[in-house]
């Protein structure tokens, strides 16, 4: 299994662009999520999805759209970038069965908007 | 909203000492989760605890849940360069899978 993918690892946007990042599981998680990070922040979550076609809000979900069109993919959206997006963004996937919400997180994607 | 305190925010060591860092919330939590991140690195899952008063162990790392499920410990017994990292709680208050992240306690240790 390859886990948790993201795509690109790094990007540079200039103000204004469009952009969607890449997240992928082959896990079978019906959960999934977007956090970013920045320092002195920890984790903030921005969109999650417990399954496909049903996404909700996170804590800071302005300027960014996400969709689940499948159990294996959840793109996030830039809708028009601004410097205050620059972070890195990880996205996490967890099984809801169970009682055990153990999440997996991809290896991240550095954002800079100049 | 749920909120979540975590504290301190940074703890400097000498290796061989020992480390707490303590998650606090304003609500009851169904469970929480403790994640450890290495510099450069993702988070990564090192425990659930869900029954109140709950202690479990990892090799030195004492994880503990209050009785009134709304604070939480993580506790590293005689530290190692290797312990060095960010260590997250993320409360679970629902019990659906949605983690609200603490702000993390940034260890650096000492050799």
């Amino acid at each position: 299994n390859a886990g948790v993918t993201q795509t690109p690892k790094f990007q540079v946007l200039k103000t204004g662009q469009s952009m969607t990042l890449q997240c992928a599981q082959d896990m079978n998680h019906e959960y999934m999520s977007w956090y970013r990070q920045d320092p002195g922040m920890g984790l903030r979550l921005i969109h999650y999805s417990v399954g496909a076609g049903i996404t909700d809000q996170g804590e800071v979900p302005n300027g960014y759209n996400v969709s689940r069109s499948t159990t294996e993919d959840f793109p996030l959206r830039l809708l028009s970038a601004a410097p205050s997006q620059t972070s890195v963004y990880f996205c996490a996937s967890s099984y809801l069965a169970g009682g055990s919400y153990e999440q997996y997180f991809g290896p991240g994607t550095r954002l800079t908007v100049t | 909203g749920q909120q979540v305190m975590q504290i301190p925010q940074y703890q400097h060591v000498q290796e061989g000492e020992d480390f707490t860092t303590y998650c606090n919330s304003s609500t009851t939590l169904s469970n929480i989760q403790w994640y450890k991140q290495r510099p450069g690195g993702h988070p990564v899952f090192l425990i659930q605890l869900v029954k109140s008063g709950e202690v479990k162990k990892q090799k030195r790392l004492t994880f503990q849940f209050g009785e009134a499920k709304k604070n939480s410990s993580l506790h590293i017994t005689a530290t190692q360069t290797t312990d060095v990292g960010t260590y997250f709680c993320a409360p679970d208050s629902s019990n659906t899978g949605k983690l609200i992240f603490g702000q993390g306690t940034t260890l650096q240790v000492k050799p």
